[in-house]
């Protein structure tokens, strides 16, 4: 049973333009959701994160929504740069229970120059 | 800061030997998560130790276990190997304590069981 679910395996943009990556997840008693990027060969990075008591949250070119109702969260970049070309993941937590990240299984972001 | 360091980045065993793997946190941080990546099932949930107990447990067989250590270091080992195993195993830090504790990832260990 997926309980966080990236629809959209790859994605791809110009430069300059936004990138919005999608998440869904079905266990309501998610209350805390991060982003992460990941290189091949490499730990995923942290890049921003959103607890359920907020519905926005930014840092930078990076922005992420979280429509508890719709049980959906997406990141946007803005603007999309060529070294933004990683694999993304979205990842939740239900933060009472510790440090257990349920992941999605990714979705690719290519950025053309 | 130095960050999540992992040790031996490679491995190559085989079927039935076993394994043990190593994990230096951020300094600071008492919490240490294991998660395993395949191409099949993506990043998967292990464990968690906070203050050298298990605070948390995927599903994974009894074949895995970890510990930790009173200086947060913490290990993980697979026993009697299988070709399923063949993963790149992940460590991620975080200070264990807080409303909003960001885990941060090491670089991981790629296992091939041949």
């Amino acid at each position: 049973d997926q309980q966080v679910k990236q629809n959209s395996p790859s994605l791809s943009v110009q430069e300059g333009r936004i990138s919005i990556l999608n998440c869904d997840y079905t266990n309501s008693m998610f209350d805390y959701f991060l982003w992460y990027k990941k290189y091949p060969a490499e730990g995923p990075t942290f890049l921003i994160s959103i607890s359920s008591i907020k519905d926005k949250n930014e840092d930078g070119r990076f922005t992420v929504f979280l429509n508890k109702s719709a049980k959906h969260l997406s990141l946007h970049i803005v603007p999309s740069q060529p070294g933004d070309s990683a694999v993304y993941f979205c990842a939740a937590s239900v933060l009472v229970a510790g440090n257990k990240l349920t992941f999605g299984g990714g979705t690719r972001v290519l950025v053309k120059p | 800061k130095a960050g999540v360091t992992q040790t031996p980045r490679y491995l190559i065993k085989t079927r039935g030997q076993q394994v043990t793997l190593s994990c230096s946190p951020i300094s600071g941080h008492r919490s240490v998560s294991w998660y395993q990546q395949t191409p099949g099932q993506g990043l998967q949930f292990l464990f968690e130790y906070f203050s050298e107990t298990q605070r948390n447990k995927g599903n994974f067989p009894g074949r895995f276990s970890g510990r930790q250590f009173s200086n947060s270091r913490s290990e993980m080992n697979v026993s009697t190997l299988e070709l399923g195993d063949s993963a790149l195993y992940l460590c991620a830090s975080s200070s264990g304590t807080g409303y909003t504790d960001t885990q941060y990832f090491g670089p991981g260990t790629r296992l091939t069981v041949l």
